[in-house]
């Protein structure tokens, strides 16, 4: 099946420091999402980008299908930012398999 | 609009009970999955349905857990009888063919002693 790399695993920023989240994967998709689990666990969907560039404040993604990545940008990162990113893909249909996730941490 | 319901939130139940988890999913959304969160595993798809039938259920771990859809706006995921390698949180998403972006449920708890 299709395999998703997350880098990094883990990221410790001072806040208002800008990073970059980066999702590798496998083989061809028709759906790619990025969500975020806060520290209390639930799971809000940032982005439905399966190709191209989305802003949406001071989030950003963009997915290069054809090389097979996709980027999440944080810029001027928050507290509230802090928890586990995850990049989710489907090769056909909806069978949605996500990362491992990048572990945030920002610091006050 | 409420978003996906799940409940309970937390369930504590012995080894060998029936458990029942259930998920309310947005209405007019025609997709809904099924996943469980481990340390170990991380976000696994157990089963998703799409207008009520089920579509693809090849992540569903054993015959212990069987899940359902009798109408649009419920879904039951069962396990029967429970074993504490069980425990996990259990999400419940769910997805329309106009935007296929996921919104998920406040997951329930479970843990099996």
């Amino acid at each position: 099946g299709i395999q998703v790399e997350q880098s990094p695993p883990d990221l410790i920023l001072q806040e208002g420091a800008n990073s970059t989240l980066r999702c590798n994967f496998s083989d061809s998709v028709n759906n790619l999402q990025w969500f975020h689990q806060n520290p209390w666990g639930q799971l809000i969907n940032l982005f439905y980008i399966p190709s191209g560039t989305k802003q949406n404040g001071r989030l950003s993604a963009t997915t290069v299908a054809t090389e097979r990545y996709s980027l999440l940008y944080i810029s001027s990162s928050q507290t509230t930012d802090s928890g586990v990113y995850f990049c989710a893909v489907a090769t056909g249909g909806f069978k949605t398999i996500f990362g491992a996730g990048t572990r945030l941490f920002v610091k006050a | 609009d409420a978003g996906v319901i799940q409940s309970p939130r937390h369930e504590v139940t012995e080894m060998g009970q029936e458990v029942t988890l259930r998920c309310k999913p947005i209405s007019g959304h025609d997709y809904l999955f099924w996943y469980r969160q481990t340390m170990m595993r991380g976000l696994e798809l157990l089963i998703y349905f799409n207008n009520n039938v089920p579509i693809d259920d090849s992540g569903m771990p054993e015959d212990r857990f069987s899940a359902k859809m009798p109408n649009a706006s419920f879904s039951t995921l069962k396990i029967q009888p429970s074993e504490p390698r069980d425990s996990a949180v259990y999400f419940c998403a769910s997805s329309g063919s106009s935007n296929y972006g996921y919104t998920f449920g406040s997951g329930t708890r479970l843990t099996v002693v």
